[in-house]
Formats: structure tokens, sequence, C-alpha cells
């Protein structure tokens, strides 16, 4: 238990439906992330939160929304996706953002698959 | 932007003490080296995290050369459970830090 919780742990859509994952995390951090990985390949950096703000969008396509009510909640909203993108989604949150000696704490994903 | 470059695979036997080198060759003055363990279908999880020299806690030592463009992490006396990959993190500063997680090495203990 990293006092990051991810629901659901598995989930599968398909290409025109519209679902959201959530993400909570317990630990009073500031900073909050979605990381997409796919099978064979390294974690992949989405988006990035810190005190509720957007502060890094990496060229995701739009069909990945992100959403930060409060410093403890981050969705990520999907539409309309492709099967390519079916992969392993994370989400972690740290003290802050903007550290070098910050440390991540992960929640354990949620499994999606798009058909 | 600072890019690890990790060994694929390593096997090792079970009591044995397992050495995993990273190289960054163009680490900054600033960055961190972090190492992470993660599981099949989890997320990664934090082992330890260094600047200089040498680092250690209750689960592993980091090892960090003077010139810094290389980090090794050592596991003592590994068990079958410390079977996973594990990544090599060297946070970089463009406007503001960013980890990019690299290929990272998958471990397998034997019996």
């Amino acid at each position: 238990e990293t006092g990051v919780t991810q629901t659901p742990r598995h989930l599968v859509m398909g290409m025109t439906n519209k679902k959201s994952l959530k993400c909570e995390q317990h630990l009073g951090h500031n900073a909050m992330y979605w990381y997409k990985q796919s099978a064979k390949k390294p974690l992949e950096l989405m988006f990035v939160y810190s005190l509720e703000e957007r502060v890094e969008n990496n060229s995701v396509p739009s069909r990945f929304s992100p959403e930060c009510p409060n410093s403890s909640h981050l969705f990520l909203h999907l539409h309309t996706l492709q099967p390519e993108d079916s992969a392993l989604y994370l989400c972690a949150s740290s003290q802050s953002h903007g550290q070098g000696d910050t440390e991540a704490f992960f929640g354990q994903g949620t499994r999606l698959t798009v058909v | 932007l600072a890019k690890t470059t990790q060994p694929i695979s390593m096997d090792s036997y079970e009591g044995q003490e397992v050495n995993i080198t990273c190289s960054h060759n163009n680490i900054a003055t600033n960055d961190y080296i972090t190492w992470y363990q993660q599981f099949p279908s989890q997320g990664p999880r934090f082992i330890i995290q260094g600047y200089k020299t040498k680092v250690t806690n209750e689960v592993a030592s980091l090892f960090i050369p003077a010139d810094r463009k290389s980090s090794t992490l050592s596991l003592p006396r590994v068990s079958l459970s410390d079977t996973a990959v594990y990544y090599c993190l060297v946070g970089y500063l463009s406007g503001t830090y960013k980890y990019i997680f690299g290929t990272g090495t998958r471990l397998k203990v034997l019996a």
C-alpha cells in the first residue's frame, strides 16, 4: 500500500465509449502525475499537476483529458480511444514538483484494454 | 536531457549480491539518481536515491563515483521475491524537474 489508490484496476472499453480513471492519494502531496506503460516499453509521462494546476502536457492526444479537482484527486477522462491506447495507466504523487530529489509514489495502475 | 542506459536483463541466484549499473553520461549538476522496482501489473516502487558517493538504506545501496556518469544499485542477498524490473532514473531540469524512465533491467532470481 503506497497511499495512492487507483480505480478501476481493470477496464475494457469499446472505441466509442467514454470512461474515466480515478486516482486518489492520501499522502498530503501537492503534485500528481499520469503515466502510460505499454507492453515492453518504458513509462511515458503524460500529465503533471502541481497544486491543482496542469504544468506538463507531453503531446498527449486530446482523447485523453485530465482533471484535478483538488490536491487529493486526479482523473483521466477517456473517449474515442484506439486499440493502441491499451496499456497500464499509472498515477503517481509526490510532495512537490520541481525538485530533483522528489520521491514519487505510484498507484497499482489501471489495466486498460480498448476493443 | 539526461538519458540512462542499463542492461536489459540479469539472472542471479538466491543469496547472491546483485549489482545493476546505470550509465548517465550527460547528467547535470542538479540531477539526482533514483532507482525504482516494478513488479508485473503494479506501479514502480521507490528503492533508493542519491546524489554522490554512497547511500545505503534497509534494502539496497547506491554507489555513485565522483564523476557521477554512472551509478550502481546493489541488492544484498537477493531472494526470489526480488525478481522484478529495476529502473534507473535521472531527474532533469527543464523549467521544472522531470523524471524520465528508461527501459529498465529485468532481474530474474533463480532458486
